[in-house]
């Protein structure tokens, strides 16, 4: 089955501007994540959401926002993009039925954000 | 606040041998899920190995086996017979079973080991 997907794989953006980034979870799956990977930073968990619902959140300034789609995809946003924004965004989804935590993340393979 | 923390930055293994990576964390929580995910340079975050906290018994995928020490709050993964494909970057994540009372996917990343295998 297909696995996490997403789109663009590479975007390049000048300070100031915002910038819209696509996941689509593997079929079925209801969680979706987000996060940022730099090199002085290391991995940062950004969101989370369920079900259309944003369930938790890192501490990322406004400036950074999701949303949840009824077919669970998902989009991140980043407005007034700062050469520090430059990173590569993961996402990542899971399933969750009936209560059962026991959920693995699945990875897609990432967008790599360059600010100039 | 859970933390996890990696304190070798870069490790080196001769292809056949064998090879452990530390991580610790920090969490004041008796229930949780720790995760050893591998990146390769595709940048792809391919888990490893899964253990749950309220297990006892150590987790065992294949070549990779992790030991789990709760009260140390330990978790290391040592590759067996390590192979050219292993060379990765490998993370060591922490989960919570639940956040204010729902659940949640949120993961804690360390800050990795690069991984080199030799030939």
């Amino acid at each position: 089955k297909a696995g996490v997907t997403q789109t663009p794989r590479y975007l390049i953006k000048t300070r100031g501007q915002q910038v819209t980034l696509s996941c689509s979870p593997i079929s079925g799956h209801r969680s979706v994540s987000w996060y940022q990977q730099t090199p002085g930073q290391g991995l940062q968990f950004l969101f989370e959401y369920f079900s259309e619902t944003q369930r938790n959140k890192g501490n990322f300034p406004g400036r950074f926002s999701g949303r949840q789609f009824s077919n669970s995809r998902s989009e991140m946003n980043v407005s007034t993009l700062e050469l520090g924004d430059s990173a590569l965004y993961l996402c990542a989804s899971s399933l969750e039925r009936g209560g059962a935590y026991n959920t693995e993340a699945f990875f897609g393979q990432g967008t790599r954000l360059t600010v100039v | 606040a859970q933390t996890v923390t990696q304190s070798q930055p870069e490790m080196s293994v001769q292809e056949a041998e064998t090879v452990t990576l530390s991580c610790t964390y920090d969490t004041s929580e008796s229930d949780y899920y720790l995760f050893w995910y591998k990146q390769p340079p595709s940048r792809q975050m391919i888990l490893v190995i899964r253990q749950e906290a309220y297990k006892q018994q150590n987790a065992t995928e294949n070549r990779f086996s992790v030991n789990f020490q709760k009260a140390a709050k330990s978790f290391s993964l040592k590759i067996s017979d390590s192979q050219l494909g292993d060379a990765a970057m490998y993370f060591c994540a922490y989960r919570s079973l639940t956040s204010y009372g729902g659940a949640t996917n949120k993961l804690i990343f360390g800050t990795g080991t690069l991984l080199a295998v030799q030939p």
